[in-house]
């Protein structure tokens, strides 16, 4: 069947590890952020999101941390499991609508 | 199942044939979205309404796109005169808008142009 991410950088990690997947967001301006997970033939899955006003925040088993010096965010998997294993995608907001622009993605396969 | 829908999920069709694609977002959601994805890339913000609005195209819209949202409920996306840079996944996203800015995404629907 189709695979989303093709091309894309892959993160290996083995089941229970903790993970750590790095995005670069583009505009300074921006004042939201999302990650989302997608898997083969599925639309992408909400996980977690962070205002700007913030530099930490986490969920269950996911951290998301912004650092807007260096316009960095990363997402943090605690005890990686082989479900999560998926192409996972940081987007940023812009304002106004809402529209999001979406990094290039990063798969994450989770091995036993 | 109350996410956000998109009908159909596949769908083939040869160069220069119409196609329309419809989605139905969460009920009570008045924003909705379209996205374009290709194979190895993010998705692409296509076009945004709010109710029956269509508020921002983006430009990769051609000419030959066409969105609607006429109850300000379900909305379509109509390709005319298919090509094959037109072959990717359209994808649905909808939010309340109240508050919350988490746009939820529909299963897709993939285009294959031949």
């Amino acid at each position: 069947g189709e695979s989303v991410g093709l091309h894309l950088p892959t993160l290996s990690v083995q089941e229970g590890d903790n993970s750590i997947i790095n995005c670069a967001y583009s505009n300074s301006a921006s004042d939201y952020f999302i990650w989302y997970k997608q898997e083969s033939g599925k639309g992408p899955q909400f996980i977690i999101d962070i205002r700007s006003n913030m530099d930490k925040r986490q969920g269950q088993r996911v951290t998301v941390l912004l650092n807007k010096t260096v316009k960095h965010l990363s997402l943090q998997i605690a005890a990686t499991q082989p479900g999560d294993s998926a192409v996972y995608f940081c987007a940023e907001n812009l304002g106004g609508y809402n529209k999001l622009i979406f990094g290039a993605g990063t798969r994450l396969a989770v091995h036993p | 199942d109350t996410g956000v829908s998109q009908d159909p999920r596949h769908k083939i069709t040869k160069r220069g044939q119409n196609v329309t694609f419809r989605c139905d977002p969460i009920s009570e959601h008045n924003r909705l979205y379209w996205y374009r994805q290709t194979l190895g890339q993010g998705p692409e913000f296509l076009t945004y309404f709010q109710n029956e609005a269509q508020l921002e195209k983006s430009r990769l819209l051609s000419d030959r796109f066409s969105a609607e949202r006429p109850k300000g409920s379900f909305s379509t996306l109509e390709i005319q005169r298919t090509e094959q840079g037109d072959s990717a996944m359209y994808l649905c996203a909808s939010s309340s808008g109240q508050g919350s800015y988490e746009q939820y995404f529909g299963p897709g629907t993939r285009l294959t142009v031949t």
